[in-house]
């Protein structure tokens, strides 16, 4: 399954709300998941089926969405939350990524 | 709290076996219905899953790289292994490992920090 995400890159300011999307070539049901990654790190995983947040994960941010199209939302950026996100589903193997989406500061 | 940390050779030359370990620690590897998976990250792109063990020893890989990929598990040593045999230069990445289980629902949190490996003779 090809999970194509966009845009590819979001040019935000500090206080604006974040849309991003991830679309799947068939169906994943609700089997989707969202991860931030910062230059350097790991990713984390912020938000899956598609719209529980896992541990620690902020209430700014939010995932909504089934079958083939998700959107992974931030209400309000704050500073750190300028990285790559990605978008992954578990739906059917392999298991497959998006190309990631940037926010980057304005 | 669980911790995953990589290890490994940082250069592998061309044709050669790339091998990694991803130790555990915080508790035991065995201990829970737990999955650990490899995933790679080419320099300035995106993620590729690798595969997965189960606790107990069935795997799952990528087809795309099941002929060359081995992964294992050692519960007395707390780690998980990736063999990548016939490597070439698109195998440099960075190696990450992950845990899934069902208290997220198989999703993969968490990451260890990742090790990178280059490819060249």
């Amino acid at each position: 399954i090809v999970l194509t995400q966009s845009p590819a890159t979001l040019s935000l300011s500090p206080g604006e709300r974040a849309t991003l999307s991830c679309r799947a070539s068939h169906s994943v049901r609700n089997y989707l998941a969202w991860y931030q990654q910062k230059p350097g790190q790991a990713p984390r995983l912020l938000i899956y089926e598609p719209s529980h947040r896992a541990t620690g994960i902020p209430a700014r941010f939010s995932g909504s969405g089934s079958g083939t199209d998700f959107t992974l939302t931030i209400s309000s950026l704050e500073p750190e939350d300028f990285a790559t996100y990605y978008c992954q589903q578990r739906s059917s193997w392999p298991w497959t990524f998006g190309q990631g989406s940037k926010v980057e500061i304005k | 709290q669980v911790q995953l940390q990589e290890s490994g050779p940082g250069l592998v030359k061309p044709s050669q076996t790339l091998s990694l370990t991803c130790s555990v620690s915080g508790e035991s590897i065995s201990s829970g219905d737990y999955y650990w998976n490899w995933i790679r990250q080419p320099a300035g792109k995106g993620l590729e899953w690798i595969g997965r063990i189960y606790t107990r020893g069935s795997t799952y890989y990528n087809p795309s790289l099941k002929s060359r990929v081995t992964i294992s598990i050692d519960t007395s040593r707390n780690q998980v292994s990736l063999k990548l045999n016939s490597v070439t230069a698109a195998d440099a990445a960075i190696y990450y490992c992950a845990r899934d289980d069902s208290s997220i629902s198989y999703w993969l949190d968490p990451w260890g920090q990742g090790t990178q490996v280059i490819v060249s003779s």
